[in-house]
């Protein structure tokens, strides 16, 4: 059954924590992306990675850091240093490297400073 | 910059309606367009991908059209279920090969 997992679901973080934010794919796809999603805007790009072992910042990567060791993997760390973490985080990837074709999404985390 | 807006913010039709939802952008430079849903709490789906070069795509009751020139694209839902109500978001696949987000439109669809 191919597809985007994300864990956890739901995700609780005490202010001075860092978390991590699991994705997986099963598409064989190169590109993967992290986008954050609150209430009442858009969706916005947090990095993203074309390749394994490259990266890139999007528009919002202060106070996040990602690696991309494996193809099939692209593990999103919200830091202390990101001021207002608590959102729904959702991951994608897309087949190519341009990323020009279908992005396909996961099923989410929500993360909640407490 | 590229900036997507999507009108109405929140639509409510009873059921077996046609509706359209409007989708439109800045810059005529994209890529290709594609139209997602998203329950709430969950993650997207992608429903319609069009290339720049195409006029309209269609699956099932859905049919999303394109028209670069004026920076715009429809979503057309025919004959309308509940199970159609959701959040529908367009975004724009800019020439960096990002993705440009319009903020969605809620449809409630009443039985």
């Amino acid at each position: 059954d191919g597809g985007i997992t994300q864990s956890p679901k739901y995700l609780f973080r005490k202010e001075g924590q860092n978390v991590t934010l699991s994705c997986e794919q099963n598409l064989n796809h190169d590109a993967m992306y992290w986008y954050r999603q609150d209430p009442g805007q858009g969706l916005r790009l947090i990095y993203y990675s074309q390749i394994v072992n490259d990266f890139q910042k999007g528009d919002i990567a202060e106070g996040y850091s990602v690696s991309r060791e494996k193809k099939e993997s692209f593990p999103l760390t919200v830091t202390s240093a990101q001021k207002n973490p608590t959102a729904f985080y959702l991951c994608a990837s897309s087949q190519g490297r341009a990323g020009y074709n279908e992005q396909f999404f996961g099923p989410g985390t929500r993360l909640t400073v407490l | 910059k590229q900036e997507v807006t999507q009108i109405p913010a929140a639509l409510s039709v009873p059921e077996g309606e046609n509706l359209v939802l409007n989708c439109s952008f800045t810059d005529s430079a994209i890529y290709n367009l594609q139209w997602f849903r998203q329950d709430p709490g969950k993650g997207l789906t992608s429903l319609l991908l069009i290339q720049s070069s195409q006029r309209e795509q269609t699956s099932g009751r859905l049919n999303a059209s394109l028209d670069k020139s004026s920076g715009r694209s429809t979503l057309y839902i025919a004959a309308s279920q509940p199970g159609d109500s959701a959040t529908y978001l367009c975004a724009v696949k800019s020439n960096t090969g990002k993705l440009i987000f319009g903020q969605g439109t809620t449809l409630q669809v009443k039985p």
